[in-house]
């Protein structure tokens, strides 16, 4: 099973900041959050990781709360093209152990 | 970031036949892919890992005779659906592992849609 919780949608409107919250309520001190999404009929596509430090880069910035317990992702001027499935997924730093489990993700929608 | 390509993006073939999906790591070496199965409106589902060298470890309920795997180098692994059928009609996508900073990280390829008719 998934470990995290993510609401099933979202709208947003285009040039507006877009804010997706995870939740990851039982996360261990050694795990990582990775956000990846998938636009429709694609393969998912690597966002940004962290694990306890606020993260930015040219997609998009991580913002991990103190206790560790949820994160939000934000795209900070949502386009048309953000429009996607977007997965958040906690992984064990380190691990060989690659696999990723993927729940429902949230399904963003920005309008015009 | 690192580039994973797959080939074909979508096949339509007949029922029996056998069809060979090509999943390469563009711009670095990747000792470790995988290979994932989805249905429409469904999440991802890993179907087996793919070791370079070594015979692939499949997840419970994937038949490995049915889904052969081969990882001959560092940047090439083939999913060959044997005998396909209609239920085997899915989005088919691989991934590779590749380094993002000081953290491993999975890449994906686009995907390969598969029609069996």
């Amino acid at each position: 099973d998934a470990k995290t919780t993510q609401p099933p949608s979202m709208d947003c409107a285009e040039g507006r900041a877009a804010n997706l919250p995870c939740n990851h309520s039982t996360i261990s001190g050694n795990e990582y959050v990775y956000w990846y999404r998938q636009i429709h009929s694609q393969g998912p596509q690597y966002i940004i990781h962290g694990l306890k430090n606020n993260e930015t880069n040219e997609m998009a910035s991580l913002i991990i709360t103190e206790d560790r317990k949820s994160s939000t992702l934000i795209l900070p001027h949502a386009t048309l093209r953000d429009t996607a499935v977007y997965y958040c997924i906690v992984r064990v730093a380190g691990d060989s152990n690659y696999q990723l489990i993927w729940g429902a993700g949230t399904k963003l929608i920005i309008k015009p | 970031g690192a580039v994973v390509s797959q080939h074909p993006s979508r096949v339509i073939c007949k029922s029996g036949t056998s069809v060979k999906i090509e999943c390469r790591s563009l711009d670095f070496q990747a000792t470790t892919m995988f290979w994932y199965r989805q249905f429409p409106k469904q999440s991802l589902m890993l179907m087996a890992t793919s070791n370079e060298g070594s015979k692939a470890t499949y997840e419970q309920g994937v038949e490995k005779d049915k889904f052969l795997i081969n990882h001959a180098s560092l940047t090439l692994s083939t999913l060959t659906v044997t005998s396909a059928h209609p239920e085997d009609s899915s989005f088919y996508i691989c991934s590779a592992i590749g380094s993002e900073g000081a953290q491993e990280t999975q890449y994906f390829g686009p995907g390969t849609r598969l029609l069996v008719l």
